[in-house]
């Protein structure tokens, strides 16, 4: 079993649409999370970090965090074409290495 | 501010040739670094992390290994390279409890 799963999509969804994007993980020692957006031949870039249960919003976007369903969500309000990416969900135990692990990443498309 | 520079972009090598990737950070003290691979439409592989100058740690066994002679240089590399190392190559470092990624080289294996 991988520590961490995404579905990988990929999801196509018109202008406007809420959009969901789920995790799940079985290392109970993960403390923190992350949410990274990936264009196509880049590097990630990071948009949401949260070290707690419940929710975290940033603008049109919204970390949720469930510790106990061991289970992580990001939504997109009103999404738009230029959301159109790759979703790489994040998680690290907090120890002094920080190792980083990711979900595969689900590509998303928003359709004009 | 904190940047990290990674090069080059794209590279192109024969089965059996050497490897060199760099990666510098700048704007930071004694940071975290970690190089991670993607193949292609997957997520990111941790290959190394370095919590300190000579301090390296592997992640997987395989063709690649890595060393960080300076405090913000990070270098990844081959002896030789196979068909199997082609991909997209990220390096990271930490700031605080986020980390930030340069913008990858795409190395193909030929």
């Amino acid at each position: 079993q991988k520590e961490v799963e995404q579905d990988p999509g990929p999801l196509s969804v018109p202008e406007g649409a809420i959009v969901s994007l789920n995790c799940t993980y079985s290392n109970s020692a993960f403390q923190y999370f992350m949410w990274y957006r990936q264009y196509s031949r880049k590097g990630p870039e990071l948009l949401m970090y949260t070290y707690s249960s419940g929710n975290k919003e940033d603008g049109r976007f919204t970390a949720q965090v469930d510790k106990s369903s061991k289970y992580i969500s990001l939504f997109i309000r009103d999404s738009q074409p230029s959301d159109s990416a790759t979703y790489l969900c994040a998680m690290s135990a907090g120890d002094s290495s920080y190792k980083l692990i990711f979900g595969s990443g689900t590509r998303l498309l928003v359709r004009p | 501010s904190q940047t990290i520079h990674q090069w080059p972009a794209t590279l192109v090598q024969p089965v059996g040739s050497p490897l060199s990737l760099e990666c510098t950070v700048e704007g930071t003290s004694n940071p975290n670094l970690y190089w991670y691979r993607q193949a292609a439409g997957r997520g990111l592989q941790l290959l190394f992390y370095s919590v300190g100058i000579g301090q390296i740690s592997s992640e997987v066994p395989q063709n690649l290994s890595a060393s960080r002679p300076q405090d913000r240089q990070f270098i990844l590399s081959s002896k030789k390279l196979l068909l199997s190392d082609s991909g997209f190559y990220l390096c990271a470092f930490l700031t605080g409890r986020e980390a930030f990624f340069g913008q990858g080289t795409r190395l193909t294996v030929v």
